[in-house]
């Protein structure tokens, strides 16, 4: 039984550049989160997909971020227009319901220069 | 809105002696809170999940407890080995949703 997986592990890129993320849950996990983590900090939700659709999206700190997960499986975050401030490590989770834990990924170091 | 707190940020202790790690929560209508373990460099490793209505879990050496009405949850790890060295996070998810809402973090270190 594989793990969550995200990738790329690392993404260095140009203010300004459009980047995604991706994250493969646990297979038979519908419920798939977003999160993002800076240094020293604790991680900070950006969003959550029941299946298909995203169930809450408050977190997305605003329109530059999207995330999509058409099959209900692997999920893509979208970053557009990347800023020095998006740099953070990008978690990814997924639980079977609820009342189980939340399984993370290794997360993907973003760094915008 | 929830708030949840880790008191210290560091601390460092002797091999062999018992770490107690605080975690604290603003609102108390949580649906459960989890401990998580992380390594440099790494996501989080899940430890221990207590839902609302319990009031402790265990796991080997480790021992969560969940105060829900005064907003608090420590937990225990026995008998520290220098394998223990992480950073430990706490986490709780509200009853009316699903994202897990996170402290700073206790960073843990176990000197031999």
């Amino acid at each position: 039984g594989a793990g969550v997986s995200q990738t790329p592990s690392n993404k260095v890129t140009e203010k300004g550049k459009y980047v995604e993320l991706r994250c493969d849950p646990i297979s038979g996990h519908t419920a798939l989160y977003w999160y993002r983590q800076s240094l020293g900090q604790g991680p900070e939700f950006l969003i959550y997909f029941q299946g298909t659709g995203a169930a809450d999206d408050s977190g997305l700190p605003n329109d530059r971020f999207f995330a999509v997960r058409p099959e209900g499986s692997v999920s893509t975050l979208k970053i557009q227009r990347t800023e020095r401030g998006d740099s953070a490590v990008y978690l990814c989770a997924s639980s079977l319901t609820r009342d189980q834990p939340q399984h993370f990924g290794d997360g993907t170091r973003l760094s915008i220069l | 809105k929830q708030e949840v707190t880790q008191i210290p940020a560091a601390l460092s202790v002797p091999e062999g002696e018992n770490l107690v790690l605080n975690c604290s929560f603003t609102d108390s209508a949580i649906y459960n809170l989890q401990w998580f373990r992380q390594d440099p460099g790494k996501g989080l490793t899940s430890l221990l999940l207590i839902q609302s209505s319990q009031r402790e879990q265990t796991s080997g050496r480790l021992n969560a407890s969940l105060d829900k009405s005064s907003g608090r949850s420590t937990l225990y790890i026995a008998a520290s080995q220098p394998g223990d060295s992480a950073t430990y996070l706490c986490a709780v998810i509200s009853r009316s949703g699903n994202k897990l809402t996170f402290g700073g973090g206790t960073r843990v270190l176990v000197k031999p």
